[in-house]
């Protein structure tokens, strides 16, 4: 079974800052997909940045990219120029494709210090 | 309007009350999913179904039931609901073969607490 690890359960940034989020993941396959999801104290699931794992280029979306290195079955989330409404717990998540739902990692919440 | 509704959105009940969560969907994906959060440990699947006549077992589906009423319906039973079940829980959904991206889309989450 696939497993997904967030060695980070808190992290702390200036508002402003650069901050990036760790995620490591086990899997045996070759075709698959990995996602950030953002959830706010408002508890809705949002997802920030999704990346195939086919593609070698990272995944941007505005002042959110990834660094993700396949051979090393990491895949990173750079936050940069935080902002207070990017406080919230972060999710990485996995997903086999064509498979059945995702593996989620056990998050990291991120705090932005004003 | 959300795309993916979820009822109730909070509700505490006592143990041994049958509970039903209900979700909605007007997005037109096929797949639809029940999670389970509890903090610390992340999103734990409960069910899935792949369309009305498909319905599969997740990680930690005991205690728990599912029905698909429809293509937009997919609703969570509690037959007899336990302290340790008091959770956050999602319904999410995910397009079928025909553009798949692979990522879910969640409901608001319905806050159960078993008392």
């Amino acid at each position: 079974a696939q497993t997904v690890t967030q060695s980070q359960p808190e992290m702390s940034v200036q508002e402003a800052e650069t901050v990036t989020l760790s995620c490591t993941y086990d899997t045996s396959e070759s075709d698959y997909y990995l996602f950030w999801y953002k959830q706010p104290p408002s508890r809705q699931m949002i997802l920030v940045i999704r990346q195939e794992a086919y593609k070698q280029q990272n995944a941007t979306e505005n002042r959110f990219s990834v660094n993700f290195q396949k051979a090393a079955k990491s895949f990173s989330l750079k936050i940069s120029d935080s902002q207070l409404g990017d406080a919230a717990m972060y999710f990485c998540a996995y997903r086999s494709g064509g498979a059945d739902g995702l593996t989620f990692g056990k998050g990291t919440h991120l705090i932005i210090q004003p | 309007d959300a795309d993916v509704t979820q009822t109730p959105r909070n509700r505490i009940t006592k143990t041994g009350k049958r509970i039903m969560l209900e979700c909605s969907q007007t997005k037109g994906h096929d797949r639809m999913y029940w999670y389970r959060q509890d903090p610390g440990l992340g999103l734990q699947l409960i069910y899935y179904s792949f369309d009305v006549k498909d319905i599969n077992k997740g990680e930690i589906s005991d205690g728990y039931s599912v029905s698909r009423q429809a293509q937009a319906k997919f609703s969570l039973s509690l037959e007899s609901a336990i302290p340790n079940q008091t959770a956050l829980y999602f319904c999410a959904t995910s397009r079928g073969l025909a553009g798949y991206t692979g990522e879910l889309f969640f409901g608001e989450g319905s806050r159960l607490t078993v008392l």
